[in-house]
């Protein structure tokens, strides 16, 4: 069974950073492209960012683009989000998610997390 | 940038056909997937490449995508069906994925 696990969130000013981790078990997790994808409160979903399975191909939004930076750890079958310069508009929820096979672009997400909460405030 | 255009709600009695749709320019040239979300729960994908559905969907959920507008239908409606959905394609011009801006299904 697919599992993805975020941890990582929390409450922190802004300016400040954070970073957050994706636990994946139950498939090759290094075969598979991962995503980041948040939910302010109340608000739809925006995608953040997407990697990979090799780490070759990384892609941002604009709003994250130059602030937060995806990476992962096929050895640890994990992903990680390193998110800096924290702004009260990247108030959240964090999804991770994964991709349906190697190749990032034009993908579907085929399973999700639940969720880590960030908050931006002072 | 890309943008995804959905209508907010869409009232349905049970038992009738909901139809959701997602606008954009040339949608059509696009693959589009579809995610279902219930309040206080993770996206869950219903529909991918247009019209596939993903082992374990219902054949209820059923898909269409020409060009601008892609619809998700959902057919014999049931009160478990109500929840967010989210269109999703990759807009290969910026290398960004863009979600609609997302339909809240009501059964009435």
């Amino acid at each position: 069974e697919v599992q993805l696990v975020e941890s990582g969130g929390g409450l922190v000013k802004p300016g400040g950073s954070l970073r957050l981790s994706c636990a994946a078990s139950g498939f090759t997790f290094s075969s598979y492209s991962m995503n980041w994808v948040r939910q302010a409160p109340g608000k739809g979903l925006e995608w953040v960012s997407s990697i990979s399975s090799s780490s070759s191909y990384i892609y941002y939004a604009d709003s994250v683009k130059g602030r937060f930076t995806i990476s992962r750890d096929n050895a640890k079958n994990s992903l990680y989000l390193q998110m800096n310069s924290l702004r009260a508009e990247d108030t959240a929820v964090y999804y991770c998610a994964m991709g349906p096979g190697i190749a990032v672009a034009g993908q579907e997400f085929d399973y999700w997390g639940q969720g880590t909460l960030v908050t931006v405030s002072s | 940038s890309y943008v995804l255009t959905q209508p907010p709600s869409v009232s349905v009695a049970p038992g009738q056909t909901a139809r959701i749709t997602c606008g954009g320019n040339n949608i059509g040239s696009k693959s589009v997937h579809w995610y279902q979300q219930k309040p206080g729960q993770a996206p869950v994908l219903v529909v991918y490449d247009d019209s596939d559905r993903p082992s374990g969907i219902p054949e209820r959920f059923s898909g269409s995508n020409s060009g601008n507008t892609a619809t998700l239908t959902i057919s014999r409606v049931e009160a478990g069906d109500e929840a967010d959905y989210y269109c999703q394609v990759w807009d290969s011009s910026s290398d960004h994925y863009v979600f609609g801006t997302g339909t809240k299904v009501t059964v009435l």
